[in-house]
This record gives C-alpha cells, sequence and structure tokens, in this order.
C-alpha cells in the first residue's frame, strides 16, 4: 500500500525550533515530488514547497521561502519540514503529499497530489 | 487571497445536482489541466478529479470535472449527505515558475 505517514502534534512556544517528518512506504520514494501544504485553522491549502527526494531538489512558494527548510533522505524515505524559529502564526494543520506525474491507462496526464499523508498539527503558544 | 476563486459555499439537498466553480487566468487555468480534492470533515485533503475530468480509481461517476478557457467546474449528481466536505481545486500557474497553485475552498452543505 502506498501511503505517507507523517510525525505527531507538537505543542511549542514562540522562538522554538522544529522539525516535522513525513515517511513514505510502497513505491519508490526517490521519484516522487513531495509537496508540504500548510492549512491554518478553518482557512485553505497552501503549497510551501516541493522537494524531489532523488537529488534534493526543492522550489519554495515566495510567501514561505526564507521562513521554512525542506529536506529528505532517501535511505530512510522521509522528508522534513523545518522551522528555526517558530510563531504564533505557524499554528496550522501540515500536510505532505505525493506528486504523481505521469501519463494514466487512457494517456491522460496524471499531474496532482495523489497521495496525503494524515496530516501534522503544529501549534504554537506561549 | 487565493490565485484561483471559487465560490465559498454551496449548497443542495440529496439527490439534487450541484456545481463548484474555480476561474483562473491564462497563465494557470488557461494553459493547464485542474485538479480537484475532496477533504472531508477532520481528515486530509483527497484526489477527486485529475486532468480537469479524470477520475481516480474509486471516486464515484457522481463526480465529473470540465474545463473551459480559464474556468473548470466540479459537478456532483446525485448528491449525498456524505457528499459533506471542502472541495478545491488546483493548477499549476506559468507565471510562478510553475508552482501550484489552490483555490480558496468550497464548502458543501448538504441540506
Amino acid at each position: 500500500e502506498v501511503q505517507l505517514v507523517q510525525s505527531g502534534a507538537e505543542v511549542k512556544k514562540p522562538g522554538e525550533s522544529l522539525k516535522i517528518s513525513c515517511k513514505g512506504s510502497g513505491y519508490s520514494f526517490s521519484t516522487y515530488w513531495i509537496g508540504w501544504v500548510r492549512q491554518m485553522p478553518g482557512k485553505g491549502l497552501e503549497l510551501m514547497g516541493i522537494i524531489y527526494p532523488g537529488d534534493s531538489d526543492t522550489r519554495y512558494s515566495p510567501s514561505f521561502r526564507g521562513q521554512v527548510t525542506i529536506s529528505a533522505d532517501k535511505s530512510i524515505t522521509t522528508a522534513y519540514l523545518q522551522w528555526s524559529s517558530l510563531k504564533a502564526s505557524d499554528t496550522a494543520m501540515y500536510y505532505c503529499a505525493r506528486q504523481a506525474d505521469y501519463y494514466d491507462s487512457n494517456t491522460y496526464p496524471l499531474r496532482a497530489f495523489d497521495v496525503w499523508g494524515q496530516g501534522t498539527m503544529v501549534t504554537v503558544s506561549s | 487571497q487565493s490565485v484561483l476563486t471559487q465560490p465559498p459555499s454551496a449548497s443542495g439537498t440529496p439527490g439534487q445536482r450541484v456545481t463548484i466553480s474555480c476561474s483562473g487566468s491564462s497563465s494557470n487555468i488557461g494553459k493547464n489541466p485542474v485538479n480537484w480534492y475532496q477533504q472531508l470533515p477532520g481528515t486530509a485533503p483527497k484526489l477527486l478529479i485529475y486532468s480537469s475530468s479524470q477520475r481516480p480509481s474509486g471516486v464515484p461517476d457522481r463526480f465529473s470535472g470540465s474545463k473551459s478557457g480559464t474556468s473548470a467546474s466540479l459537478a456532483i449528481s446525485g448528491l449525498q449527505s456524505e457528499d459533506e466536505a471542502d472541495f478545491y481545486c488546483s493548477t499549476w500557474d506559468d507565471s510562478l515558475d510553475g508552482f501550484w497553485v489552490f483555490g480558496g475552498g468550497t464548502k458543501l452543505t448538504v441540506l
């Protein structure tokens, strides 16, 4: 079964650092981009950035560049999202998702986030 | 403010047909296929429609998607109570170096 399993909920204070994880299994982890998506309470989905575990090529949304660091360790099929100094405004649910990019059986391009992790809730409060 | 524009809410009664719109521009929907995601309450999003009109395996054919110009639509026919969820459209934007963009989401209520 293809799945992404994320680390558990975190409660942190402003200024603290944090690294959350997303472990892939059931597929060739190195050959699919992994995206990190933020969902603030009661709000929509925002893609923060994506990483290609095969060579760690990483791209950030302009809104999140410099605010977080995305990394991956293909040897343990795990992607990471980290903060060096959390703010209260970082309180949100964070999802990792696999980006499929191939042609389906009917030759339609399937380029989408087709597998999602269960989410990691990060709460930042003094 | 989201790059793709969706109505914040939609509603219908069981059995009805409901459509949700998604408006973009020439650099995103105008050039690229649209995906739709369904997020049931308290769960992670799930891919519902890809390539504007294709359903992944397991998605009922009550769900259908279409695209025309710089807009896309998701239609749900034979509405069921378990369809109550948030729906998001998404594509990539060529003016943002091909980065993914999402709509603000539409909350569907089954009355």
